[in-house]
């Protein structure tokens, strides 16, 4: 596609249940981030695929995040149990950097989905 | 210390002028360095990459990298409304592939 696509776009869920969010990325691009946002803060990693192996995965909080890049294209974040701290705005970004390359590596942003935990 | 650090603001400046923000980084083995445009509500857009010591230009844009000195900075020349956001500065580690994010600069521009 043209851009980086997630859905949905806005999710509002009750404390305790199960959320899937899905990010499209920019095609041809190799690398996949997950970053989450919280009001007034920068975006903070999560996890990294370079293809459909997760290349970094330390900043997952907790065992409640899991996500996933089963083709190398689409990923799926999936948090369980979720709690009231997962709400903030979850954003994908794709890139065509190829892992260790100087001078590459520029981002691209989807249009994030927000989550709200009730 | 943290990894990636920005003055939150608010900056103000009017019109015209040159707006100047700035990031300091805590990892020496640092190589990529970015800034990030973010509106409100809507997702970061990148502005500016800076690989190298020295200054880059890019139209209004001018990004500086000091290693040495760990500094990272960003001007704005001939400011604009539309310039007014929150910027973002962004680094890449020595060693891993994770893009490190600060908390950002919210700018405004007094017209």
């Amino acid at each position: 596609g043209a851009g980086v696509s997630q859905t949905p776009s806005n999710k509002v869920t009750e404390k305790g249940k199960y959320v899937e969010l899905r990010c499209d990325p920019i095609s041809g691009h190799t690398a996949l981030y997950w970053y989450r946002q919280s009001l007034g803060q920068g975006p903070e990693f999560l996890i990294y695929f370079q293809g459909t192996g997760a290349a970094d995965d330390s900043g997952l909080p907790n065992d409640r995040f899991f996500a996933v890049r089963p083709e190398g294209s689409v990923s799926t974040l999936k948090i369980q149990r979720t709690e009231r701290g997962d709400s903030a705005v979850y954003l994908c970004a794709s890139s065509s950097r190829l892992a260790g390359a100087i001078g590459t590596g520029e981002l691209f942003f989807g249009e994030g989905s927000r989550l709200t935990v009730l | 210390q943290k990894e990636v650090e920005q003055n939150s603001g608010p900056l103000s400046v009017p019109e015209g002028a040159i707006a100047s923000l700035n990031c300091t980084y805590s990892d020496r083995g640092s190589q990529s360095f970015f800034w990030y445009r973010q509106y409100s509500g809507k997702s970061p857009e990148l502005i500016m990459s800076i690989y190298s010591n020295g200054d880059k230009e890019d139209g209004r844009f001018t990004a500086q990298l000091n290693k040495a000195s760990q500094y990272v900075s960003l001007l704005i020349r001939d400011s604009q409304p539309s310039d007014s956001a929150t910027y973002l500065c962004a680094v890449r580690g020595g060693g891993n592939e994770k893009l490190t994010f600060g908390t950002g600069t919210r700018l405004t521009i007094i017209p």
